[in-house]
C-alpha cells in the first residue's frame, strides 16, 4: 500500500509567485489534514478538509491561503503572493474516519 | 484534547532500552494516548497508541497508568535510528485533529 504522497518534494518560488502542493492521501481514506513547520520549530495545524468540504481551518492564515480537496484528484494547498516567510516545510496527513492519522514525507518550499 | 508534558531531550545508549514518559493529567476519558516520532528531515511517523490498557507492537510499547494520568513509550532495543523527536498526544477521536507539543529529543549514542 502505498502512504501518503506528496509532491514536488522540493520547491522553489521567487516572492510574489503562486506555490501548489499536492497532496495524495492513503488508499481508502477521505480526510486529509495539511500541517506546517517553520525551520527549527514544531508542528502547526493548517487545514482539515473531508472530500468538497473543509472542515476546519482555524490554523490557516486569512490571507493567501487555500486549500481544497475536489471529489476526485489530489488535496492541494495553494499559497498566493509568497514571501520569504512562507518558507517551511509543509505536511500533509490523512486518515479514515474517526482513526490513526498517517502523514506524507512534506514538501519543502522555499521563497527566494 | 489533553494537554501533555514530556522532558525537552534525553540520551540512551544503543541497544538499551528507551523509556520516555509523558503526562497527560487531564486527559479525560475518552481521549486516547497517541505517539508519533519525527526524524530529521521526514515526516511525522505513527508509533503507537492506547486507551487505557498497555499496548505494543513490532516497533514499541505503551505503558499507560491505571488512573490514566501518565504514560511511558518504551523502545526495548534502542538503535541509532530511533534519535528523533518522540511526541505524547492526547486526541479525542471525535475530533482526530493532532496538535503537537515540544516532544522529546531522544538522542541514541553508541
Amino acid at each position: 500500500n502505498a502512504g501518503v504522497m506528496q509532491n514536488p518534494r522540493h520547491l522553489v518560488r521567487r516572492r510574489g509567485q503562486e506555490a501548489r502542493l499536492r497532496c495524495s492521501p492513503m488508499k481508502g481514506h477521505s480526510h486529509v489534514y495539511w500541517y506546517r513547520q517553520l525551520p527549527e520549530e514544531g508542528l502547526k495545524f493548517m487545514v482539515y478538509l473531508q472530500k468538497e468540504n473543509i472542515i476546519d481551518e482555524s490554523g490557516m492564515p486569512k490571507e493567501r491561503f487555500s486549500a481544497e480537496f475536489p471529489k476526485e484528484g489530489p488535496s492541494i494547498l495553494r499559497i498566493q503572493q509568497v514571501v520569504r516567510g512562507d518558507s517551511a516545510a509543509y505536511f500533509c496527513a490523512s486518515s479514515r474516519q474517526e482513526n490513526t492519522i498517517y502523514f506524507g514525507e512534506g514538501s519543502w518550499l522555499t521563497v527566494v | 484534547d489533553a494537554k501533555t508534558t514530556q522532558p525537552p531531550s534525553m540520551d540512551c545508549a544503543e541497544g538499551r532500552a528507551a523509556n520516555l514518559p509523558c503526562n497527560h493529567s487531564t486527559i479525560s476519558g475518552n481521549e486516547y494516548v497517541y505517539w508519533y516520532r519525527q526524524i530529521h528531515s521526514q515526516g511525522p511517523q505513527y508509533i503507537i497508541h492506547g486507551l487505557k490498557n498497555n499496548e505494543t507492537n513490532e516497533m514499541a510499547s505503551l505503558i499507560i497508568t491505571e488512573d490514566r494520568k501518565s504514560s511511558t513509550l518504551i523502545l526495548p532495543h534502542a538503535t541509532l535510528r530511533d534519535t528523533a523527536v518522540y511526541y505524547c498526544i492526547g486526541v479525542n477521536n471525535a475530533g482526530n485533529m493532532l496538535t503537537f507539543g515540544g516532544g522529546t529529543r531522544l538522542m541514541v549514542k553508541p
